[in-house]
């Protein structure tokens, strides 16, 4: 599975939207993008995921650039409940494989007042 | 609600003794899969099982097993032979692997030992 870089930490303002990144440069063709946050102490709670197209549910939008290269969650009106660390995960999808889902550090998104 | 339910949330272990972490998930899944989660760290799978009556190791198996007798239920039993049994156990659940479907995870069994 791919290896994902994310930057560490983001502010965000309540109210307003909070972008965050993901480089997946190694991605490949059969490879999905999975965005996942976990809030302290709790289990972590899915949010999207995509191929090739951008993605839009009633949490977030995903945006993939055509190159498949890197992605952004959106989260359009961050609220404070909001904030967690997030997690951008690629693996593929086969019934050969484990379906385990690698996290790595994530970044750690908090939304101020 | 459809979801995962993971008990109890927080548990106790004595040395010496096998210890059992209930999950149950009524969405119909036929994918079930327990992680750990250390402080600080990633997750680290467990055992997974894709349908009933098959399981399989994942990368840390080593002192724990599992049942999968019913499709909704996936218990994980920490034995005695698990050294470092503290850690927060993860239950997820997904309809399966192809077309990319998601995993959705329980809240969590956090095992100490006394």
């Amino acid at each position: 599975d791919a290896k994902t870089t994310q930057p560490p930490s983001m502010d965000c303002a309540e109210g307003r939207a909070a972008n965050l990144p993901c480089n997946h440069s190694t991605i490949s063709g059969n490879e999905y993008v999975y965005w996942y946050r976990q809030i302290h102490s709790q289990g972590p709670q899915y949010i999207i995921h995509g191929l090739k197209n951008n993605e839009t549910n009633e949490m977030a939008s995903l945006i993939i650039t055509e190159d498949r290269k890197s992605s952004t969650l959106i989260l359009p009106h961050a609220t404070l409940r909001d904030t967690a660390v997030y997690y951008c995960i690629v693996r593929v999808a086969s019934s050969g494989n484990t379906g385990k889902l690698i996290f790595g550090q994530g970044t750690t998104l908090q939304v101020k007042p | 609600d459809g979801g995962i339910t993971q008990s109890p949330k927080y548990l106790f272990r004595k040395e010496g003794q096998n210890v059992t972490l209930s999950c149950e998930q009524n969405l119909n899944h036929d994918a079930m899969y327990w992680y750990r989660q250390d402080p600080g760290q990633g997750l680290r799978l467990i055992y997974y099982s894709q349908i009933v009556n098959d399981f399989q190791k994942g990368d840390i198996a080593e002192g724990y097993s599992v049942s999968r007798e019913k499709k909704e239920s996936f218990p994980l039993t920490v034995t005695s032979a698990q050294k470092n049994p503290t850690a927060f156990y993860l239950c997820a659940s997904s309809k399966g692997q192809v077309r990319g479907q998601p995993q959705h995870f329980g809240d969590g069994t956090r095992l100490s030992i006394l």
